[in-house]
């Protein structure tokens, strides 16, 4: 079956860039049949969706990440990658991939349900 | 955005008691409501799609409800492993956004 494993470093000093990477196995990327996510989780401010991509490269952010957020895919790889820059101590975060199906566009919104989802990781900004 | 609140914020249950737990939106989502479950430690699971349809491996004792702003997530029996924090989820509009969270513990 799918299964997603986030990977990137654990803590990222202010104000650098948060990097991390979303490796898919057991599935295609490129089979066109899914979007592909970010999600982070505050332990105060809860869940929070980042931004969506689909294997053509297109992509969707959460417009309070402030252009900030950029999701990249590398279908050779069958990953797909985070970019978060200028970040501050309210990153901090888990931070996990998800697969997103059962979806459709809807006056330009993607409705879908995250149903695949990694393992999580873990990121601390901090100097 | 659209708000999602969930009532209520935490709830102790028996193994084999009925659960409710309930969502609401600040505005009308049709039935864009998902539901995940979240054991200590874990990544969110995916419960209940389209307000409504059990997702594929999900045990038939949870059922979801609801349309307009109104939702619920019912267990019908908990068993052990239900003993974990639910969220909703509404994507009817761009961003998605998430609930707060219902905590079911152990009575």
């Amino acid at each position: 079956q799918v299964q997603l494993q986030e990977s990137g470093p654990g803590l990222v000093k202010p104000p650098q860039t948060l990097s991390l990477t979303c490796t898919v196995s057991g599935g295609s990327i490129s089979s066109g049949g899914h979007y592909w996510s970010w999600v982070r989780q505050h332990p105060e401010t809860g869940l929070e969706w980042i931004g969506y991509m689909f294997h053509t490269g297109s992509t969707y952010y959460n417009p309070s990440l402030k252009s900030r957020a950029t999701i990249s895919v590398d279908t050779s790889k069958n990953q797909f990658s985070l970019n978060l820059s200028s970040v501050t101590a309210a990153d901090t975060a888990v931070y996990y991939c998800t697969r997103v199906s059962s979806w459709a566009i809807v006056r330009g919104v993607i409705k879908g349900a995250f149903d695949i989802w990694g393992q999580g990781t873990t990121v601390t900004v901090s100097s | 955005d659209i708000q999602m609140t969930q009532s209520p914020s935490s709830l102790s249950a028996s193994v084999g008691d009925r659960v409710t737990i309930t969502c609401r939106s600040s505005q009308s989502i049709s039935t864009s409501l998902n539901w995940y479950r979240q054991r200590p430690g874990k990544a969110p699971s995916l419960v209940i799609y389209s307000a409504s349809i059990l997702e594929s491996g999900v045990p038939s004792r949870f059922s979801g409800s609801g349309s307009g702003t109104d939702f619920s997530l019912t267990i019908s029996s908990v068993q052990p492993e239900d003993f974990a924090t639910y969220f909703c989820q509404q994507t009817d509009s761009t961003p998605p956004t998430f609930g707060p969270g219902t905590k079911v513990d152990i009575k």
